[in-house]
Parts: C-alpha cells; structure tokens; sequence
C-alpha cells in the first residue's frame, strides 16, 4: 500500500459546488502539506499543518480551507470551486526536525480536480 | 523570499549520454536545502536528490548528481548515462528560514527532459 495516498484521483465538479479533497498517511510524520500544480507555474504551497493544532497558510490560501483531523490525515476544502481552481493537488508529508529523512518530502499520487 | 530559476523549459539528450539540468537560486538564508523532483507523464512527485546548503560535498545518488556552486547559488542536476525512463519533467526545489518555515518548498517551472535513442 501506499505511504501516502490522496482522495479521489480524479474529480470533475461545477462552480460553486463545495469539494473536499483528503489525504491519509501511514509513514508517522508529523508535518504535512498541500500544493496545487500548474502548468508553466510548477507547485506552489496553499496550506502546511506541523501537527493537529498547527495550521499555516501558504502562499496561494484564499479559497481554500484546511483540516487536520488526525496525525494521519489533512484534508483541503475548495468551498466554493471556481474555474481558475483547476490544477492537480498533492499531498505532501515530511518528518519532524532532526527525524530520520528529515530533508525529504513524501508526496501523494495527485488529485486531477476540473471545475466547469 | 526564496526562489527557484529553471531557465530550461526542454531539453534532448540521446541515451547513454549524460544532461545537466539548470537550477538557480535566490535565498537571504544562510540554512537552506536543494532537492530535485521527477514528475513522469503519470504525475507522481519522485524525489531524486538532497544537498544542504552546509555540506561540503556534492550529492550524488546512484546516477544522479547535484553540482552544487554555492556562490553562483546554483544545483544544476545531473543525470549520467540517461535511459529512455529518465523521459520526464523534472523540478528543482528548495527549503529554508526559519525552523517554522524551514520544511516549506519552493519549487521552479520545471524542465522537460527527452531522451531519444
């Protein structure tokens, strides 16, 4: 099974609906994040969680929101899709300082996410 | 503020040849760290490589690279003896700052990379 895994893969919705996309990890890391792809813009980070009561905002948040539910799983919430959302999502986690593999981010397989 | 320069939006290399990918950087924080993603056509985030900003040595892992110049603040990657797998975008990233921020990455446009028989 995967360490990290992203729900669902693939997703098509229309403006205005509420989407929430979840992400579960069984490797144990404290910190997590989510990023969105462009093309021709690489990732870029929307919201980063160092634990269940630590929640930042990275630097593309507004229209979205963020929940840390258990050590093990983030979710990210679109709660109002528009357009210019659409983009493939991952899912990312990382040890805590000075763990073992600190310097490597783990990312999920993705969320391809269409809003019409 | 980080940032991440991938000047190279394509590049062909024929295989068995080796290719150096390009990545410049720009950080105002003496600790930061340089890795290199490979994103195949099926969209998955590998990570290929580290470097800290304070290891002395250049990082290599199996056929993968990292020439690290830290006063022209450049990673150029590269990839020895490419294989017809190594096709794919490739991201050159960085982490820095602050131990709040440290873990947050900052990645470029990509690279594009085609290896041809």
């Amino acid at each position: 099974d995967a360490d990290v895994t992203q729900t669902p893969r693939n997703r098509i919705t229309k403006t205005g609906k509420r989407i929430m996309l979840e992400c579960s990890q069984t490797k144990g890391h404290d910190r997590m994040y989510w990023y969105r792809q462009d093309p021709g813009l690489g990732l870029r980070l929307i919201y980063y969680s160092f634990d269940v009561k630590d929640i930042n905002k990275g630097e593309i948040s507004d229209g979205y929101s963020v929940s840390r539910q258990a050590q093990a799983k983030f979710s990210l919430s679109l709660e109002s899709a528009i357009p210019n959302q659409t983009a493939l999502y991952f899912c990312a986690t990382r040890p805590g300082h000075r763990a073992l593999g600190y310097n490597e981010q783990f990312f999920g397989p993705g969320t391809r996410l269409t809003v019409l | 503020a980080q940032k991440i320069t991938q000047t190279q939006p394509g590049m062909f290399v024929q295989e068995k040849e080796a290719v150096t990918l390009d990545c410049t950087y720009d950080t105002s924080d003496p600790s930061y760290g340089l890795f290199w993603y490979k994103q195949p056509s099926s969209g998955e985030m590998i990570f290929l490589i580290y470097q800290g900003s304070y290891d002395q040595q250049n990082a290599t892992e199996g056929r993968y690279s990292l020439n690290f110049q830290k006063a022209r603040k450049s990673a150029n990657l590269v990839i020895s003896a490419s294989q017809l797998g190594d096709s794919a975008m490739y991201f050159c990233a960085m982490s820095g700052g602050s131990t709040g921020t440290a873990s947050k990455l900052t990645f470029g446009t990509g690279t594009r990379l085609q290896v041809t028989l």
